[in-house]
């Protein structure tokens, strides 16, 4: 099946910098790329998703980019909060429509 | 809470037995996907049903896993002989339309530990 790759599988930054997480997908084509925030001991929760007819969404902090020549997108958080320290899942949407997920980054930030 | 929720939220069993999870869904959502996540690791697609329809099993799906949604509501999921490596954290989700780019909305979950 189709294999996505999510780096780094932890990331540790400051109160205030940036953050960018990158997921790779490999061979069949992908048209929604989803990305999830799951916080502690809660169930996972959709912060942003892609399609492929747009290189590159913001919402406020958030944005994602997309590459699909590259087979690449990437997730940005600028002005990092304690309260975004999270799990974050890449995901995308192949075949008969199948998510398939990354391995999850570990992000915290430090206050 | 009109959010999807899950029952129970932890299943502790011993090895060769069978458990069944439950799984409401949003209403008028008419897709409904299970998904079993185990520590560092993102969900794992399993199967999903749009409404009473199963559409896609995946094929790490072994045979002593099965999943129903009679009505096109609520869904099952049962694991007969079960063994420790099924410990693991059961998600359910569902989400509007056909296509499944929609937004998934997850349910809390039902932790499995299989002793």
């Amino acid at each position: 099946g189709e294999n996505v790759e999510q780096h780094p599988s932890t990331l540790s930054v400051q109160e205030g910098d940036s953050a960018v997480i990158k997921c790779t997908y490999s061979d069949s084509a992908s048209n929604y790329f989803p990305w999830y925030k799951q916080e502690l001991g809660k169930r996972p929760q959709l912060i942003i998703d892609i399609r492929s007819n747009v290189g590159e969404k913001k919402d406020q902090r958030i944005a994602v980019t997309l590459n699909k020549t590259a087979k690449h997108f990437s997730l940005h958080i600028t002005e990092t909060q304690p309260e975004d320290s999270a799990v974050y899942f890449c995901a995308g949407l192949f075949g008969s429509y199948i998510p398939t997920f990354g391995r999850g980054t570990s992000l915290i930030v430090h206050p | 809470d009109t959010g999807v929720s899950q029952d129970p939220r932890h299943k502790i069993t011993k090895r060769g037995q069978n458990v069944t999870f439950r799984c409401d869904p949003i209403s008028e959502h008419n897709r409904l996907y299970w998904y079993r996540q185990t520590l560092g690791q993102g969900p794992e697609f399993l199967t999903y049903f749009q409404n009473e329809a199963q559409l896609e099993k995946s094929r790490l799906l072994s045979d002593r896993f099965s999943a129903e949604r009679p009505k096109g509501s609520f869904s099952t999921l049962e694991i007969q002989r079960t063994e420790q490596g099924d410990s693991a954290m059961y998600l359910c989700a569902s989400s509007l339309g056909t296509s499944g780019d929609n937004e998934q909305f997850f349910g809390p979950g039902t932790r499995l530990t299989v002793l």
